[in-house]
């Protein structure tokens, strides 16, 4: 079954730097993608999502993320992190054989000043 | 602007006690699906409705259940809550059963 995996159960950086997420997929043909920000409390807000064309996909808030199948990876990034960008993150893909979302564990990211 | 509603956003009950929970959209969408999400974890699907169709996840306990009257409401019903029920309750909705999922603010909802 489809799934993803998020390598990095926590990330901690320091406002103004550069952020990656790292997101692998299992998947056969070319699957649909996509990463979920939740802030404490909240619900899951997109950022931002992959089904095909263009390999590097914009989303808000300044993020983008880059498709790489001879990878099996959709890494999303920031190049200037800001405080309030501490949240979780979900990569999530939906699965072939039912169409339902499949998400990561999530990565926690925390900001220092 | 068209969204996700959910109320109320913090739900205490007793244990034992049924307690609902609502869900609308403005976004007339086909698909409207039902998380719980426990803390530290990936939110997990309970069930979700395509138009009228009641479709149940096997691992869904029966103490949930599902009303979708219309088009823009769904409700969550919890019969029996228990300690273990409490926990964030995610609504999202879509267009179609693969197409991109739009999540509500959540109900937080405390078991005493």
């Amino acid at each position: 079954a489809q799934s993803v995996t998020q390598p990095d159960i926590h990330i901690t950086v320091s406002e103004g730097a550069s952020l990656e997420l790292r997101c692998n997929y299992s998947y056969g043909a070319t699957p649909y993608l996509f990463w979920y920000v939740q802030s404490p409390g909240q619900g899951l807000q997109l950022l931002l999502k992959y089904f095909s064309g263009d390999t590097l996909v914009q989303g808000i808030k300044g993020f983008e993320a880059e498709f790489k199948r001879s990878q099996s990876s959709f890494n999303l990034r920031k190049p200037s992190v800001h405080w309030s960008d501490a949240a979780e993150y979900f990569c999530a893909v939906v699965r072939s054989n039912d169409y339902k979302l499949s998400f990561g564990a999530g990565t926690t990211v925390t900001v220092r000043a | 602007d068209a969204m996700v509603i959910q109320n109320p956003r913090y739900q205490v009950t007793q244990f034992g006690k049924p307690v609902t929970l609502s869900c609308s959209q403005t976004l007339n969408h086909n698909v409207m699906y039902w998380y719980q999400q426990k803390s530290s974890q990936a939110p997990k699907l309970l069930f979700h409705y395509y138009d009228k169709d009641f479709n149940n996840e096997a691992d869904t306990p029966d103490n949930f259940q599902s009303r979708r009257p219309n088009t823009s409401f769904c409700f969550l019903d919890i019969r029996s809550p228990g300690l273990g029920d409490a926990a964030m309750y995610l609504c999202a909705t879509s267009i179609g059963p693969q197409e991109t999922q739009y999540f509500g603010p959540g109900t937080r909802l405390l078991v005493l």
